[in-house]
């Protein structure tokens, strides 16, 4: 079973700055990896798949990276609808894992 | 649109079973793998089983192998989750979610419906 780490675990960041998150995989994922986003009360919402391609919808301020078994969630310019929980996805083999989530706060 | 709308959920005894239904709109369900994931209270998402878009293969999260059966009905655009010997720490909101990519066997969630609440407790 592939295991999904993120970090850090909260992060406070002001409007209008950006906002790194990363998360690792226990093995190699190539770029098997999504990332959601979830609001309180709300279904995880679809941010990135194939590690870096924006889902429709998705406004160009949030972007991936990465490959193998380390991935970047970069969100530039904080808008205040921005500030919630950020998980990652594999879907390399199954069971497919989620990590623990990031939250971004405002600070 | 694309719509999923799950129901089925309550409170159940340790041990008991329970089935969940997920009714879908906007899409043509035969085309869509179809993904059941869940999220016990203050936790992140756990997948817990894919059904491809033939219904011809399936895959469970370990900790369900055996007790859980992921289905789907063509005929009624709906996807079901039996869940047999439930367990306490199968508590948890409950969503379904069609996959992004169609004739695939499972890859990324892009569309969730709400969620429905099981909750495991004597």
């Amino acid at each position: 079973e592939i295991v999904m780490t993120q970090s850090p675990a909260t992060l406070s960041v002001s409007p209008g700055e950006s906002a790194t998150l990363s998360c690792r995989a226990s093995h190699s994922i190539s770029y098997n990896l999504g990332w959601y986003q979830q609001k309180s009360g709300q279904a995880p919402r679809l941010l990135i798949y194939g590690a870096s391609t924006r889902a429709t919808g998705i406004p160009a301020r949030f972007s991936g990276s990465g490959s193998g078994t380390e991935f970047t969630l970069t969100i530039s310019s904080l808008q205040s609808e921005d500030f919630a929980v950020y998980y990652c996805q594999h879907y390399h083999n199954w069971p497919f894992g989620f990590g623990q989530g990031t939250k971004v706060e405002i600070k | 649109q694309v719509q999923l709308v799950e129901s089925g959920g309550g409170v159940v005894q340790p041990g008991r079973s329970l089935r969940l239904s997920c009714t879908t709109s906007g899409f043509i369900f035969s085309d869509y793998a179809m993904h059941w994931v869940r999220q016990a209270p203050g936790k992140g998402p756990e997948w817990v089983a894919v059904i491809g878009y033939d219904g011809k293969n399936d895959n469970y999260l370990d900790s369900v192998k055996g007790r859980f059966t992921i289905s789907r009905d063509k005929s009624k655009n709906t996807l079901h989750l039996q869940m047999n010997s439930l367990r306490v720490d199968d508590t948890a909101v409950y969503y379904c979610a069609r996959d992004k990519g169609n004739y695939g066997s499972g890859t990324v969630m892009a569309f969730w419906g709400q969620g429905t609440l099981v909750t495991v407790s004597s």
